[in-house]
């Protein structure tokens, strides 16, 4: 079955330190994936998505992610993080076959420390 | 400018009610979806609906309707036979040119 496991249920980290949040994914072939980011309250921002191609994509706000085959991983990083950062992610796949049929995982919540 | 919109932004609900979550786009896009998020376990599908007049059950339709007569409308039905309906429900829509999902700002339902 597919499924996708984002391992930190909450990182806190100083403001201007570097961010890597985990995403692992179970599917049968490469999918889709995605990095979204709700704010509190809010509906979700697409920061990213993986399709083919160049494993390290770039994404919004200064976020980027990368496909590791062999590792069935799609990890978020962020050189320098900013106050305005904290929210929480969530990590997707969507089947090949273009559906939008989207598979979550638990989200991460990120505190960021003055 | 062009989006999802859901509203209202907050239902309360007394037991054994049913009431309906709006939700409405006009981004021109097909495929419509309703989630339900609740705190540590992501978001999870409730229905979708790939085109006008049809629509499939997703993980946890159970006490849950929807209906699909527009393009632009994807109202969701929250039954009395919802067990634990307090929840946050968004809403989105798939745009498969740029095989992107955009969401509404989503409702809160509070059970009372």
């Amino acid at each position: 079955a597919q499924s996708v496991t984002q391992p930190d249920i909450h990182i806190t980290v100083s403001e201007g330190a570097s961010l890597e949040l985990r995403c692992n994914y179970s599917y049968g072939a490469t999918p889709y994936l995605f990095w979204y980011v709700q704010s509190p309250g809010q509906g979700l921002q697409l920061l990213l998505k993986y399709f083919s191609g160049d494993t390290l994509v770039q994404g919004i706000k200064g976020f980027e992610a990368e496909f590791k085959r062999s590792q069935s991983s799609f990890n978020l990083r962020k050189p320098s993080v900013h106050w305005s950062d904290a929210a929480e992610y969530f990590c997707a796949v969507g089947a090949r076959g273009n559906t939008g049929k989207l598979i979550f995982g638990q989200g991460t919540t990120l505190q960021v420390k003055p | 400018d062009g989006g999802i919109t859901q509203s209202p932004k907050y239902l309360f609900r007394k037991e054994g009610q049913n009431v309906t979550l709006s939700c409405e786009q006009n981004l021109n896009h097909d495929a419509m979806y309703w989630y339900r998020q609740d705190p540590g376990q992501g978001l999870r599908l409730i229905y979708y609906s790939q085109i006008v007049n049809d629509f499939q059950k997703g993980d946890i339709a159970e006490g849950y309707s929807v209906s699909r007569e527009k393009k632009e409308s994807f109202p969701l039905t929250v039954t009395s036979a919802q067990k634990n309906p307090t929840a946050f429900y968004l809403c989105a829509s798939w745009d498969r040119a740029d095989t992107e999902a955009f969401f509404g700002q989503g409702t809160r339902l509070t059970v009372v």
